[in-house]
């Protein structure tokens, strides 16, 4: 499975944008991106995918590169409850079993 | 909207019970996930299931069983607990297709003393 580094931890102000990197160099032509968070004390929660355009939702938004060696989860306003741990996850749309792989992530910390 | 359900909430064994995780969807999907997630770490994937009557192994599956005789439950069996089982356990289940979300339950935190 092609591997995702994240930044262990990072810090934000509340209302202000945050953007959360994510590179995997060694993401396939059918590697779908894909972000969950994970709130204290609760199972994780999908925030977006793509694959290779851009992607907006009502929670965030997704820039991918043109490579797709790296992609940026943007939170356009952070708030207090955002704080979360973020994952970035590849998912292999090569075959049928989908399944997704956790790594660290990136610890999310919002000030007010 | 129930979604994912996980019982129970917590959970304290002693070292060599044996204990039944339930996990129960109402969303129709076809794939069903077992993690476990120890502190401070990502979600480690135990088992899952592509539809009733298919399970298959993820990256730690030893000391544990599941089964799929519904689209709807995927239980998980510990036989013989261990302390190194302690951990938080969460189900999953998700449409079969890479461009779709999956939903997570609230997790068993499970102690073994």
């Amino acid at each position: 499975d092609a591997k995702t580094t994240q930044p262990n931890s990072m810090e934000s102000n509340e209302e202000e944008p945050v953007h959360l990197p994510c590179n995997h160099s060694t993401i396939s032509g059918t590697d779908y991106i894909h972000w969950y968070r994970q709130l204290p004390s609760q199972g994780p929660e999908y925030v977006i995918h793509g694959l290779t355009s851009n992607v907006n939702n009502r929670m965030a938004s997704l820039a991918i590169a043109e490579d797709r060696k790296s992609s940026t989860l943007i939170l356009h306003r952070a708030t207090l409850r955002d704080a979360a741990v973020y994952y970035c996850i590849l998912m292999w749309s090569g075959g049928s079993n989908y399944k997704l792989t956790f790594g660290k992530g990136t610890l999310l910390t919002v000030n007010p | 909207n129930a979604g994912v359900t996980q019982t129970p909430k917590f959970r304290i064994l002693k070292i060599g019970q044996s204990m039944t995780l339930q996990c129960t969807q109402d969303m129709n999907h076809n794939y069903m996930y077992w993690y476990r997630q120890d502190p401070g770490m990502g979600l480690k994937l135990i088992y899952y299931s592509v539809g009733a009557g298919i399970t298959d192994k993820g990256e730690v599956p030893n000391g544990y069983n599941v089964s799929r005789s519904t689209t709807e439950d995927f239980p998980l069996r510990l036989e013989l607990a261990a302390p190194s089982q302690t951990s938080v356990y969460f189900c999953a289940s998700s449409y079969p297709s890479v461009g779709t979300e999956a939903f997570f339950g609230q997790g068993t935190r499970l102690t073994v003393v």
